[in-house]
């Protein structure tokens, strides 16, 4: 099965910084890999997602890059702001039995500091 | 829309005692996903439907703990007899599969084995 490592796990930086948390993967047949946003007491929410087709995305200050050769990917954030501070988890998967299993790398604790 | 509905939203119950946890998934969606949040495990995937069937239930973590999904509008799992070690926040989670992965998490339920 899949297996997602996720580093660091804890990630302090100063307001206006970019913060980089970085994901590898096992399964070469994953195509999909979201990220989630989950603060203290509340659900993790999807932020931002690739396929592997793309390279990259963007979405205002956060960005996702996929190097499908290495097999990893990663959450760029700039100019943090206080609000960003949340643990945040990758994910790998892909499309099998009809469905997409993700499997979560530990998660990434990221204090901005203001 | 009302997003993934989950309840009760705070369970706490005593050790052999018999519990319940509830969720209402998109309406529309037609995978459903329980998982299990701790600090020391992380996210874990512990069962999946897949048009109401258990597609993989490989993550469940004995006999004690079982799930359903009698219709595309509600499952359940349950666990009995509960043990402190069960103490987590419960997530259900729904996508609807044959268009991405996305999956949209509920509020969670945090159980509390005393």
């Amino acid at each position: 099965g899949e297996n997602v490592e996720q580093h660091p796990s804890t990630l302090s930086v100063q307001e206006g910084d970019s913060a980089v948390i970085k994901c590898t993967y096992s399964d070469s047949a994953s195509n999909y890999f979201p990220w989630y946003k989950q603060e203290l007491g509340k659900r993790p929410q999807l932020i931002i997602d690739i396929r592997s087709n793309v390279g990259e995305k963007k979405d205002q200050r956060i960005a996702v890059t996929l190097n499908k050769t290495a097999k990893h990917f990663s959450l760029h954030i700039t100019e943090t702001q206080p609000e960003d501070s949340a643990v945040y988890f990758c994910a790998g998967s892909y499309s099998g039995a009809g469905s997409y299993q993700l499997t979560f790398g530990k998660g990434t604790k990221l204090s901005v500091i203001p | 829309d009302a997003g993934v509905i989950q309840s009760p939203r705070h369970e706490v119950t005593e050790m052999g005692q018999e519990v319940t946890l509830r969720c209402k998934p998109i309406s529309g969606h037609n995978s459903l996903f329980w998982y299990r949040q701790t600090m020391m495990r992380g996210l874990e995937l512990l069962i999946y439907f897949n048009n109401n069937v258990p597609i993989d239930d490989s993550g469940m973590p004995e006999d004690r703990f079982s799930a359903k999904m009698p219709n595309a509008s509600f499952s359940t799992l349950k666990i009995q007899p509960s043990e402190p070690r069960d103490s987590a926040v419960y997530f259900c989670a729904s996508s609807f599969s044959t268009v991405s992965g996305t999956q949209y998490f509920g509020p969670g339920t945090r159980l509390t084995v005393l």
